[in-house]
């Protein structure tokens, strides 16, 4: 059974940095790309980006690309969200999901349960 | 980025009726478009991928279409635990874009 759990969500001052991890279990987690997406309270999707198996590919929506780094330890089947320059737009759940892929063109097939991360003071 | 404008934004149906919900990509995004269903507090779950391939497990009510850059879906005989709210997702190009969704309530 494919398994997908975040951590490390809670409360963050704004400015402040926060890592989130999702550990993978159920599937060979080297031969899938990985990725992120979040939803903020009563709000729609937001892809937030991807990273390949070997993370020699990262793709990123291009608003968070500076305050966003995605990576992953394949060692230890876990994904990883690095944000920086917290604010209160980046409220919300942070889901983590794998990515199957079909005729070159990735979308995420199994989705984490989430984690909230609340920026406020 | 290529937009996806999803409608309607909520509709009301009956037990046993059939519902459709639209994507209009802004450009053509040649099939590669997901459909998710979310239920309150839950996380999406895939439902339709390139466009009209039902995901393992999915029942067969749940079916995809497209005409050019329209993309539906269409729910036959609705249940009880079809209430919930449905994304679309085009992952033909970067960034990967969601619809804003649709909240289908039961009557």
């Amino acid at each position: 059974e494919v398994k997908l759990v975040e951590s490390g969500g809670g409360l963050v001052q704004p400015g402040r940095s926060l890592k989130l991890s999702c550990a993978a279990s159920g599937f060979s987690f080297n031969d899938y790309w990985m990725g992120w997406v979040r939803q903020a309270p009563g709000k729609g999707l937001e892809w937030i980006g991807e990273i390949n198996q070997d993370s020699s590919t990262i793709n990123y929506t291009p608003s968070l690309k500076d305050k966003f780094t995605i990576s992953r330890d394949n060692a230890q089947n876990t994904l990883y969200l690095q944000m920086s320059k917290l604010g209160s737009e980046d409220t919300a759940i942070y889901y983590c999901a794998r990515s199957d892929t079909y005729y070159g063109y990735n979308y995420p097939d199994y989705w984490g349960q989430g984690v909230m991360v609340t920026v406020s003071s | 980025d290529i937009q996806m404008t999803q409608s309607p934004a909520s509709l009301s149906a009956s037990l046993g009726e059939t519902v459709t919900i639209e994507c209009l990509a802004s450009e053509d995004i040649y099939s590669n478009l997901a459909w998710y269903q979310q239920k309150p507090g839950k996380s999406p779950q895939l439902l339709i991928y390139d466009a009209s391939s039902l995901q393992d497990g999915v029942p067969s009510r749940f079916s995809g279409s497209e005409s050019g850059t329209q993309y539906s879906l269409e729910i036959n005989s609705l249940q009880s635990e079809d209430a919930a709210t449905y994304f679309c997702q085009q992952h033909h190009d970067y960034p990967n874009t969601f619809g804003a969704g649709t909240k289908l309530e039961l009557k």
